[in-house]
């Protein structure tokens, strides 16, 4: 079955840019009618939608964050990409790739990685 | 912008009772656009009902969702000591494309 493993720098200083990479494993990441996702969850609260890029390239953003954030996909080595530029410690979170599935579950979420902590600190 | 609210936020009932949890939003959610995800402590959310009322793979059958329009439930029919977690409703759709409750914890006496 797919697994998904992000993967990243657990500590960013501010201003500076946060890079994480999600690794699919298992499948094929472009079979299937599949978006990949991140989500992120700051500690003790709840999740909030980063962005989500299709294998075309076509992306979408959360707009409080859509100055900022960045994902792109390799196809080639099976993983997709997360970049938050001008961090700030309220970015200080886990962060979570997912996969959606918009023919068989209505773009439920279906498939998550473990999470990752990032914090930003000088 | 939709926003969904949970309630309650915390729930407390002994193993073998039954659960109720609701998700109300700002405005109406197309009814298959609407999820619920449990998260038990330290693991990633994990899928148990899309489409409002139908359950993921794997999840027993004593999960089951209803509701549309602004109102939906996430009822858990007989609770067990491992269902302990918080549980969040996910919408998609309205801008941000995805957004997701404040979430209910149930505890377990």
């Amino acid at each position: 079955q797919v697994q998904l493993q992000e993967s990243g720098p657990g500590l960013v200083k501010p201003s500076q840019t946060l890079s994480l990479t999600c690794t699919v494993s298992g499948g094929s990441i472009t079979s299937g009618y599949y978006y990949w996702n991140w989500i992120r969850q700051p500690a003790g609260k709840g999740l909030e939608w980063i962005g989500r890029i299709y294998t075309s390239g076509s992306t979408n953003y959360n707009p409080s964050l859509k100055n900022r954030v960045s994902i792109s996909v390799d196809t080639s080595k099976n993983h997709f990409s997360l970049r938050l530029s001008s961090v700030t410690a309220a970015d200080t979170a886990m962060y979570y790739c997912a996969r959606d599935d918009f023919r068989s579950l209505y773009y439920a979420m279906d498939v998550w990685g473990q999470g990752t902590t990032v914090t930003v600190s000088s | 912008e939709i926003v969904l609210t949970q309630s309650p936020g915390t729930l407390s009932l002994s193993p073998g009772e039954r659960a109720t949890l609701s998700c109300r939003a700002s405005q109406s959610v197309a009814r298959s656009y609407l999820a619920w995800y449990q998260q038990k402590p330290g693991q990633a959310p994990r899928l148990l009902i899309y489409g409002a009322s139908s359950r993921a793979t794997g999840i027993p059958d004593r999960f089951s969702g209803s509701g549309s329009g602004t109102d939906f439930t996430l009822t858990i029919s007989r609770l067990e000591p491992e269902d302990l977690a918080v549980y969040y409703c996910q919408q998609y759709g309205s801008s941000p494309l995805f957004t997701f409750g404040p979430g209910t914890k149930v505890q377990i006496k």
